[in-house]
């Protein structure tokens, strides 16, 4: 089936522009996050959906960042005056989130590049 | 303090040997899940491998399994007979707590594995 598919790939962009990623969970799957992963680093924690329930904002690194779900499917993550130091690879996953260790299945990323 | 620790930056391995990439994780939770992913360069996660902390046995799925010494903090995982398609970015990672909703995943800064012909 479909995995985790995200948009743009790559995304270059000036800074103080503002940017949207999306990402497309699979099919059924009821949590969504989305992790930063800045060059040779390991993946960030950014934010977290599980159904209705009010999202888990606690990784977001300033005001400028926000993400959307809407309808329980699709996310959006909004970079407001982008930064240059906001250029990473932005993932997103998605798990049913049937019990307390669901695996997480990841998209392809959005590269971001912020010059 | 790191939550998450892999102190090994990169690893090169012959073909067709056993390799151990190293994790150790820090938490007070007593109830925690422990993963492996694996990042070709084309960079998408792939998963690998889940231990849970109240999971008596080691986990295994084919060629990889999960070392887990609990009282040391350590969740090590092995790769039996390396092929070159291993090469890749390996990370460690841990969610803690057994509230529902508690889901976000921490990583380590991962291991860089090459395998030589």
């Amino acid at each position: 089936g479909a995995g985790v598919s995200q948009s743009p790939s790559n995304k270059v962009t000036e800074k103080g522009k503002d940017v949207e990623l999306r990402c497309d969970p699979i099919s059924g799957h009821t949590a969504l996050y989305w992790y930063r992963q800045s060059l040779g680093q390991g993946l960030e924690f950014l934010i977290y959906f599980q159904g209705n329930s009010a999202p888990d904002k606690s990784g977001l690194p300033s005001d400028r960042f926000s993400a959307e779900r809407t309808g329980g499917s699709v996310s959006t993550l909004t970079i407001q005056r982008t930064q240059q130091e906001d250029s990473a690879v932005y993932l997103c996953a998605s798990s049913l989130a049937r019990g307390h260790w669901e695996t997480q299945y990841f998209g392809p990323g959005t590269r971001l590049l912020v010059l | 303090a790191q939550k998450i620790t892999q102190t090994q930056p990169g690893m090169f391995v012959q073909e067709k040997e056993a390799v151990t990439l190293d994790c150790t994780y820090d938490t007070s939770d007593q109830s925690y899940g422990l993963f492996w992913y694996k990042q070709p360069s084309s960079g998408e996660m792939i998963f690998l491998i889940y231990q849970g902390s109240y999971d008596e046995q080691n986990a295994t799925e084919g060629r990889y399994s999960l070392n887990f010494q609990k009282a040391r903090k350590s969740a090590n995982l092995v790769i039996s007979a390396s092929q070159l398609g291993d090469s890749a970015m390996y990370f460690c990672a841990m969610r803690e707590g057994s509230n529902f909703g508690n889901e976000k995943l921490t990583f380590g800064t991962g291991t860089r594995l090459t395998i030589i012909p």
